[in-house]
């Protein structure tokens, strides 16, 4: 099971860029990078997901390392709605792997 | 287009009642997933079920937890003779199954919040 690293916690100020970053050093080439996040009492949320290049969709883009041992998640304007924790899952098959995820504080 | 449906959202137990949480996947899912959340800690995975099969129950407890997730009917996780330890959020999820299980999304419902008293 690849192993991630996240920073515990984030700031971020209200309509600037927010970069979470995420080591999985131990991924295996064929695991896609899932990023999730859970807003309080709630249950965990798709953000987007990618293989080896780079990704975007409405809520976030996703970068990916070339090594692939790493990857950041890009939210572009930082809204209150936006405060959560955020996971990092490579995912290695039917089993996502939660670890503890980024708690992201957006400050108005 | 709804989405995953859990029910009830809070369950409350006494010690050595049995606990029934219900899962409706998302329309054309047929594969769904629980997790276990402890208060202040991340999901845990317990198991993996496609219509009439467990898949994966790696994660599942020995004792007293089991699921299913029938033909007809959304999928149930039991727990019997809850413990106070059993306190926590169910999550359920469920993903189409039709991109391999390494590419598929999984979307998760609004949980289900066991009490045990």
């Amino acid at each position: 099971d690849a192993k991630t690293t996240q920073p515990n916690s984030m700031e971020s100020n209200e309509e600037e860029p927010v970069h979470l970053p995420c080591n999985h050093s131990t991924i295996s080439g064929t695991d896609y990078i899932h990023w999730y996040r859970q807003l309080p009492s709630q249950g965990p949320e798709y953000v987007i997901h990618g293989l080896t290049s780079n990704v975007n969709n409405r809520m976030a883009s996703l970068a990916i390392a070339e090594d692939r041992k790493s990857s950041t998640l890009i939210l572009h304007r930082a809204t209150l709605r936006d405060a959560a924790v955020y996971y990092c899952i490579p995912n290695t098959g039917n089993q996502f792997y939660f670890g503890t995820g980024t708690s992201l504080t957006v400050i108005p | 287009n709804a989405g995953v449906m859990q029910n009830p959202r809070h369950l409350v137990r006494r010690r050595g009642q049995e606990a029934r949480l219900r899962c409706s996947p998302m329309k054309g899912h047929s594969h769904v997933y629980w997790y276990r959340q402890l208060p202040e800690e991340g999901l845990k995975f317990m198991v993996y079920l496609q219509k009439e099969n467990i898949i994966d129950e790696s994660g599942m407890p020995k004792e007293r937890f089991s699921a299913e997730f029938p033909k007809e009917g959304p999928s149930i996780l039991r727990i019997q003779q809850v413990v106070r330890g059993d306190s926590a959020a169910y999550f359920c999820a469920s993903s189409p199954g039709t991109s391999g299980s390494t590419t598929d999304t999984q979307y998760f419902g609004p949980g289900t919040r066991l009490t045990v008293l």
